[in-house]
This record gives structure tokens, C-alpha cells and sequence, in this order.
């Protein structure tokens, strides 16, 4: 069975501080992993992506993901967080030709 | 900025009526997807296409219908708009594996 389990609804930082959301998986087989971002009123935008190249993927806005497969984990990272990037994450496996989301983490900056 | 689109963005309708939202890309992406996003839910996927003349119910047991007749575009219909149907309708395109682009979504409000 392929699932995505986001561990955090809502996610609160201040400004300038690290930004982590997590994301566990379930597959059958290795999958493609994607982070997508969604500003309110917005259509969703890849932040990154992973399909068994490098482990640790850099997306854009200074975002990056380790792909741990021991843990089934692809966590999202960002070292300092900006107030743009409020918004809501989604955390998102590829496989048998269908996407599966997570249901989201929304992140609050803080100034 | 990806070239899906979606129309109309807004849209507040009756029940009772039928109602086609519009979905069309220009990337000539075979895969084609519908997802249903309830306000602070997560995605579900509803319907999603292969290709021309393809079409496949999602895991989410939806009452719309879709069609695929021409590559670029994927429009889903509800033949009898109810309440229940008030949701954001987002549509994709991708090529598998790779990525999927998302249009701006399609709220739908029936009174």
C-alpha cells in the first residue's frame, strides 16, 4: 500500500530560524517523493523532488530533503526561515502511476 | 510558471445545474489528473487519464465524470450540482514519474 503520514499539522517559526516539517512513507516499491508548496490562492508549486538519484535533494528557496530509507522518512529542511514562506506543504509519493498526498503541514513565520 | 489552466477560478452555482470545470495544458502531457481538496484537507484524487480516450475513477468515489478526447485537455462535469460538491478542484498534468504541474484549482460553492 502507498501512503504519505505528514507528522505535523501546523508548524510555527519565527524569523531567521530553522524550518523542519516531516514526512514518513509507506510503499511497496522505491518511490518518487516530491515537496510541493501552497501559497493561499495559489496553485501547488515542486519545491523538490526525489527519484533514487542523490539522497539529499536541494530545491528551490533554499529548501532541501533527505530521502532515509531505513526510516521511510523525506523530511523538508530550510536553515533560516523567511516570512514568505508561510504557506501549507504537501509531502508527495509516486507510484503505479497515481500521486498520493500527505495532508499537509501548514507553516507559520513569525517576525 | 507551469501551462496548466484551469476555468472558471470562482464559481458559485445552484443546485441542481450542470457544471463543466475546464482543464487544458500545453505541455502535451499524457497523464492527466483530477484532485478534490476540502478547505484544510488534504488532496484526493478522483479521476485521472493516461491519455486519450482513458479515464479512471480515483480513490475518492466522486459522482463528476471526465472525458479526454484531445491530449491538452481533461474537463470534469457534474451532471447535478449539490452542496455536498462545494469543494476546490484542482487539476495536473504530468509525465509519470517526473513531476506533476498544477493549475490555480477551481473553487466550486452550490447553494
Amino acid at each position: 500500500a502507498q501512503s504519505v503520514t505528514q507528522l505535523d499539522s501546523h508548524v510555527s517559526v519565527s524569523e531567521g530560524t530553522p524550518v523542519l516539517l516531516r514526512c514518513n512513507y509507506s510503499s511497496s516499491y522505491s518511490p518518487s517523493l516530491f515537496w510541493y508548496v501552497q501559497h493561499p490562492n495559489k496553485g501547488l508549486q515542486l519545491l523538490l523532488k526525489y527519484t533514487s538519484a542523490a539522497t539529499l535533494v536541494k530545491g528551490i528557496n533554499g529548501f532541501e530533503a533527505e530521502f532515509k530509507k531505513s526510516e521511510t522518512s523525506f523530511h523538508l529542511t530550510k536553515p533560516s526561515a523567511h516570512m514568505s514562506d508561510a504557506a501549507e506543504y504537501f509531502c508527495v509519493l509516486y507510484n503505479f502511476n497515481k500521486f498520493y498526498f500527505g495532508s499537509g503541514t501548514k507553516l507559520n513565520v513569525k517576525p | 510558471e507551469a501551462d496548466i489552466y484551469q476555468t472558471p477560478r470562482y464559481l458559485v452555482i445552484g443546485t441542481g445545474k450542470k457544471i463543466t470545470l475546464e482543464c487544458s495544458q500545453t505541455m502535451g502531457h499524457d497523464k492527466m489528473y483530477w484532485y478534490q481538496q476540502d478547505p484544510g484537507m488534504e488532496l484526493h484524487l478522483i479521476h485521472y487519464s493516461y491519455g486519450v480516450n482513458s479515464t479512471e475513477k480515483g480513490d475518492l468515489s466522486s459522482e463528476s465524470t471526465v472525458s479526454r478526447i484531445r491530449t491538452e485537455h481533461f474537463p470534469l462535469t457534474l451532471e447535478s450540482a449539490r452542496p455536498s460538491h462545494t469543494s476546490q478542484y484542482l487539476c495536473a498534468s504530468g509525465l509519470g514519474g517526473a513531476e506533476a504541474f498544477f493549475g490555480q484549482g477551481t473553487r466550486l460553492t452550490v447553494v
